[in-house]
This record gives C-alpha cells, sequence and structure tokens, in this order.
C-alpha cells in the first residue's frame, strides 16, 4: 500500500548548524502535509503545514519544501538548538471527504550536539 | 488556552481488566481523533469521530476496543478486556475541521498491561 516513510532514522547535528529532515511519499493524490515535533514524553507538536499548491513555506526557523514531481518533503531548521533534540514527524493527508486522515511516517530522531 | 486534555497521564493495570482512557478536545473543535503509539508500529489512527460521529473506525485493533463521543467537549476509548500488547501510548488529537485541518495532540496516556 501506499506510505509515508522517512529516508533517515537518526540525525545528528551541531548546534548552530542547519538540520534538513526527509521525507518521501507515495500517493500522489495527497495534497496537504504537516510537519509534528515529538519530544520525549509528550505529544506531537505542530509545526508548519504546507499544500499541494505550494513548494516551499517558510515559518521562524523553519522551512518546508515540498517537491511533487519526486514525491519529497524536507523540513530544514536553521540555527538548530539543543532545543531542537526530539523526533520529527511527516504527516501526508490522504483519502477524500469525511475519510481523509493523516498517515504518519516513522519519525526521524534529530540530536544536537554540543 | 487550554489544549487537548487526558487522563490518565499513566495507567498500569493487569491483563483482562477494563481500561477507560478519556479525552477533552480543544473547545470549538469539531473533530476528534484517537491514535495508539508504539515503537513497532509508529503512530496509528484508531478512530475519527466529526461532530460527535465516529466516521471511521478501521484502525480500530479489534471488538476489545470501543470509543464514544457523547457531546462535543469528551470522548473515552475503552479496552476491555485489555491484553499486554494493549500497552502503548494513546493520544487524542482534535481540529477545527475534520482531517485536512491541522490536529493538536493530548500529552497522551501511557498503557501498561500486565
Amino acid at each position: 500500500g501506499e506510505s509515508v516513510g522517512l529516508h533517515l532514522p537518526t540525525l545528528s547535528v551541531q548546534e548552530g548548524d542547519n538540520s534538513i529532515i526527509n521525507c518521501a511519499y507515495s500517493n500522489s493524490a495527497s495534497d496537504y502535509f504537516i510537519w509534528y515535533k515529538q519530544e520525549s514524553g509528550k505529544g506531537p507538536q505542530f509545526i508548519i503545514d504546507i499544500r499541494s499548491n505550494m513548494d516551499k513555506r517558510q515559518g521562524q526557523r523553519v522551512t518546508v519544501l515540498l517537491n511533487k514531481t519526486v514525491k519529497h518533503l524536507s523540513l530544514q531548521i536553521a540555527a538548530t538548538q539543543p532545543g531542537d533534540s526530539a523526533v520529527y514527524f511527516c504527516a501526508e493527508n490522504m483519502g477524500r471527504g469525511s475519510a481523509r486522515q493523516l498517515t504518519f511516517g516513522s519519525g526521524t530522531q534529530l540530536t544536537v550536539l554540543p | 488556552d487550554a489544549g487537548v486534555i487526558q487522563s490518565p497521564r499513566h495507567e498500569v493495570t493487569e491483563m483482562g481488566q477494563e481500561v477507560t482512557l478519556r479525552c477533552k478536545p480543544i473547545s470549538g473543535h469539531n473533530s476528534l481523533f484517537w491514535y495508539r503509539q508504539t515503537m513497532m508500529r509508529g503512530l496509528e489512527l484508531l478512530i475519527y469521530f466529526n461532530n460527535n460521529v465516529p466516521i471511521d473506525d478501521s484502525g480500530m485493533p479489534e471488538d476489545r476496543f470501543s470509543a464514544k463521543m457523547p457531546n462535543a467537549s469528551f470522548s473515552t476509548l475503552k479496552i476491555q478486556p485489555s491484553e499486554p500488547r494493549d500497552s502503548a501510548v494513546y493520544f487524542c488529537a482534535s481540529s477545527g475541521g475534520g482531517a485536512q485541518e491541522t490536529q493538536y495532540f493530548g500529552p497522551g496516556t501511557r498503557l501498561l498491561v500486565l
């Protein structure tokens, strides 16, 4: 079946460097994507979203890029800080009408090194 | 503003016992989601309500699981009888416009079935 997947399960970056977390999706009909951050012992926290009619969206220190041609999504975090250490999930919105639902990827563990 | 509220935060029970998890969505949100998170399977959607009506329960593992939403501000997820393989973190999320809108997650209930 179609699913959302992540290229790397773990990512370590130096504090102050930029981080890039990647996500591949296979459902060409998906039109809405969300990145969530999950810290240990907490629920997923919304970071940023993007709809399929856009290819880039920026937030505070974060940028999401969407490449529909190759079905690829990425989250860029600028000047990574220790507080950014967490698991990052991409989620893909699938389905039609009231049956639309989010399907989550397996997550990438980001570790920020001092 | 209060986010999604879940109780209890932790639950330890013995196999065969009934477990009831509770959720209060964000005020004004009309969609509520129950998810289960495990290391093996990641984040899985169990059931989704829209305007208090169950829309998609295809993710509910089996008849031992049931969910209700008697009103717009309260939902329960019940497991009866519980089994060790039900041990997981259960999250409730709500959104203002169904699955195509951003979902906001609660802190989760950590369930351990012995």
